[in-house]
């Protein structure tokens, strides 16, 4: 069946500097999805990216969908302490069901 | 605007009983979902519903059963509760065309004793 990896499963940083989490599909994806959920919350949908080698951005995120689509990204520059919590990815493969990453839990500290 | 509600949120409950879940969403989505939250998991699909009376199996659907009757509700029952499904459960729901988007609920933290 269809797999999404995501690394790191963890990442600490201090506030102010950059942070990246990656996703990788075992299969061609049709959409790839990014979700942010926060300690003790319910994820919430971030963005869809559908085109190959498609870039988006939102304030200090960024997204990139593979030219292969199979894998993607999530960039965060000057990390804020209201930026933690987990990043999910989560891609639609075969048969139209999404399919959820392990997460990358991100901890920010001052 | 309600969205999607879930109950109860947190239960506790023993080995071999049945539990049912609730899930209810305002917006008359067609697509219902349930998952399941454990560490280093992330979230594992369980059962999912197209529309009332479509229902389909996801991931990990040994020992769960699912209904949906009417749009606005897909109850999840695990039928002899094990140790095994303790967890966190969240429901979400989209529409039928368009964006993936899900939207979730607050999620139910289940214990099973």
């Amino acid at each position: 069946g269809q797999q999404v990896m995501q690394i790191p499963q963890y990442q600490h940083v201090q506030e102010g500097e950059d942070f990246t989490t990656y996703c990788n599909s075992s299969t061609t994806l049709s959409n790839i999805q990014w979700y942010k959920q926060r300690p003790g919350g319910h994820p919430v949908f971030l963005i869809q990216l559908v085109k190959s080698g498609e870039v988006k951005k939102q304030k200090r995120l960024t997204f990139q969908f593979g030219e292969a689509k199979k894998n993607s990204s999530l960039h965060i520059t000057a990390t804020q302490t209201t930026d933690v919590g987990t990043y999910f990815c989560a891609g639609t493969g075969t048969a139209s069901k999404l399919t959820f990453g392990t997460g990358t839990r991100l901890q920010v500290t001052l | 605007d309600a969205g999607i509600t879930q109950s109860p949120r947190y239960k506790i409950t023993e080995t071999g009983r049945q539990v049912t879940l609730m899930c209810h969403q305002t917006w008359s989505h067609s697509y219902m979902f349930w998952y399941r939250q454990d560490l280093g998991h992330g979230l594992r699909l369980i059962y999912y519903s197209a529309a009332a009376d479509i229902t389909d199996k996801g991931e990990v659907p040994d020992g769960y059963v699912v209904s949906r009757s009417k749009t606005e509700n897909f109850p999840l029952t695990l039928e002899s509760a094990t140790r095994s499904q303790t967890s966190v459960y969240f429901c979400a729901s989209r529409k039928s065309s368009g964006s993936y988007e899900q939207y979730f609920g607050p999620g139910t933290r289940l214990t099973v004793t």
